[in-house]
């Protein structure tokens, strides 16, 4: 079965201290690797598309790395406008390419 | 441009009832996705729809229904509400499908009572 877990649930970090997001996955063959922020009351927002083991990619203090059994995403000197539930989500091959997602990690960053 | 907009925000229905969301995507987009968030089982993929035909479906059941009108714009149809229906029902909107990137709304708070 498809399986998308992420750790850890949540996440207190202080301005500046720099750590990593967890998303492993079991999939039948991988699509597409998808990272999401989402802040409360809101609905998420596409952060990263990542397709094959070893490609990465960056957007300000967000890396996100990719293997062929988990995916990073790494914050570097997070502030506190950083703060949200980051999701993670891959596309199978086999499952109609229908997105399954992971239950998020919550990150606070405190000033 | 405007975001993908869906209406209504709130919603509150009793056990039995039915309940029709809408949401209209991005100018162009002709893909609708619709999703189920619950603080358990988090988000949950219900269908689909692609120039108004449904392209793929998550497992639930056949109480979760939808459509999507010639303009792009879609409508996501509950009937006989359960307890365990009350969620935050979102839809994302793309110009290709899943698997590229998608926009989502603020979503509808479904509450059964």
């Amino acid at each position: 079965e498809d399986q998308v877990t992420q750790s850890p649930e949540a996440l207190r970090l202080q301005g500046g201290e720099s750590s990593s997001l967890n998303c492993s996955y079991t999939v039948s063959g991988l699509r597409g690797l998808f990272w999401y922020r989402q802040d409360p009351g809101k609905g998420p927002e596409f952060l990263f598309t990542l397709y094959s083991a070893g490609e990465e990619k960056e957007k300000e203090r967000l890396k996100a790395t990719l293997t062929k059994k988990e995916s990073f995403l790494h914050i570097t000197a997070p502030k506190p406008e950083d703060s949200a539930t980051y999701l993670c989500a891959v596309q199978a091959a086999g499952s109609q390419g229908n997105l399954i997602f992971g239950k998020g990690t919550k990150l606070s960053v405190k000033p | 441009k405007a975001g993908v907009t869906q209406t209504p925000r709130y919603l509150i229905k009793t056990r039995g009832q039915q309940v029709t969301l809408s949401c209209s995507p991005i100018s162009g987009h002709r893909s609708v996705s619709w999703y189920q968030q619950t603080p358990g089982q988090g988000l949950q993929f219900l269908f689909e729809y692609f120039s108004e035909t449904q392209r793929n479906k998550g497992n639930f059941p056949g109480r979760f229904s939808g459509r999507q009108f010639s303009n792009s714009r879609s409508e996501m149809n509950v009937s006989t509400l359960e307890l365990g229906d009350s969620a935050l029902y979102l839809c994302a909107s793309s110009l290709g499908g899943q698997g590229t990137e998608a926009f989502f709304g603020q979503g509808t708070r479904l509450t059964v009572v």
